[in-house]
């Protein structure tokens, strides 16, 4: 079965600073993987996807994503950060094989955005 | 309306209470989901329903139990919970029952139980 490591509970980063969101997964094959945000009082919001291809994943908002066969991640990342991407951020993790396909999420990401 | 829509946002419920959540989806899509999600846990996946036929239990105790009338309606009904069954209940839905399928999510249910 496939899982998902976010090792990161909390991470303050200062508005305009770069910020970089690790995701480690465990899956036997290349998973589908996706970066869902939560804000305050909000359902999650897909950033972004990875099924195949490039390796570099552009999303909303902002955000890329870059998936690492070597080392099983894929961190998410954005280059300069705004007070209003203060939230939670999941990575999640599906398997393709055949059965019931469902998502496997990390535990979350909280992001504080200092001024 | 747009979008995943749940009622209420909020409940407080005592453990002999009986009370139903609800979730409508205006996206036209035939999977609907029930997950938990609790403080410092992963999502917990609930049930699925594909096309009103569930199916997946993940091993939910009976005092959830989920109702699927049409792909556009999704209910949980609750009863005789217990305090650890306060969380945020979210339903999501999708085209379909796949893996590689965008979950939409409604703003979630802060259910406390007393």
């Amino acid at each position: 079965a496939q899982s998902v490591t976010q090792p990161d509970i909390h991470i303050t980063v200062s508005e305009g600073a770069s910020l970089e969101l690790r995701c480690n997964y465990s899956y036997g094959a290349t998973p589908y993987l996706f970066w869902y945000v939560q804000s305050p009082g909000q359902g999650l919001q897909l950033l972004l996807k990875y099924f195949s291809g490039d390796t570099l994943v552009q999303g909303i908002k902002g955000f890329e994503a870059e998936f690492k066969r070597s080392q099983s991640s894929f961190n998410l990342r954005k280059p300069s950060v705004h007070w209003s991407d203060a939230a939670e951020y999941f990575c999640a993790v599906g398997a393709r094989n055949t059965g019931f396909q469902k998502l496997v999420f990390g535990t979350g990401t909280r992001l504080l955005v200092s001024p | 309306e747009t979008g995943v829509t749940q009622t209420p946002r909020h409940l407080v419920m005592g453990m002999t209470n009986k009370k139903s959540l609800k979730c409508e989806q205006h996206l036209g899509h035939n999977a609907m989901y029930w997950y938990k999600q609790s403080a410092k846990k992963p999502l917990e996946l609930m049930f699925v329903y594909n096309f009103k036929e569930q199916t997946e239990n993940n091993s939910v105790p009976s005092r959830f139990s989920p109702e699927c009338p049409n792909s556009s309606h999704l209910f949980l009904h609750l009863h005789t919970l217990q305090p650890e069954d306060s969380a945020l209940y979210l339903c999501a839905s999708s085209q379909e029952v796949a893996a590689r399928e965008t979950q939409y999510f409604g703003p979630g249910t802060r259910l406390l139980v007393l």
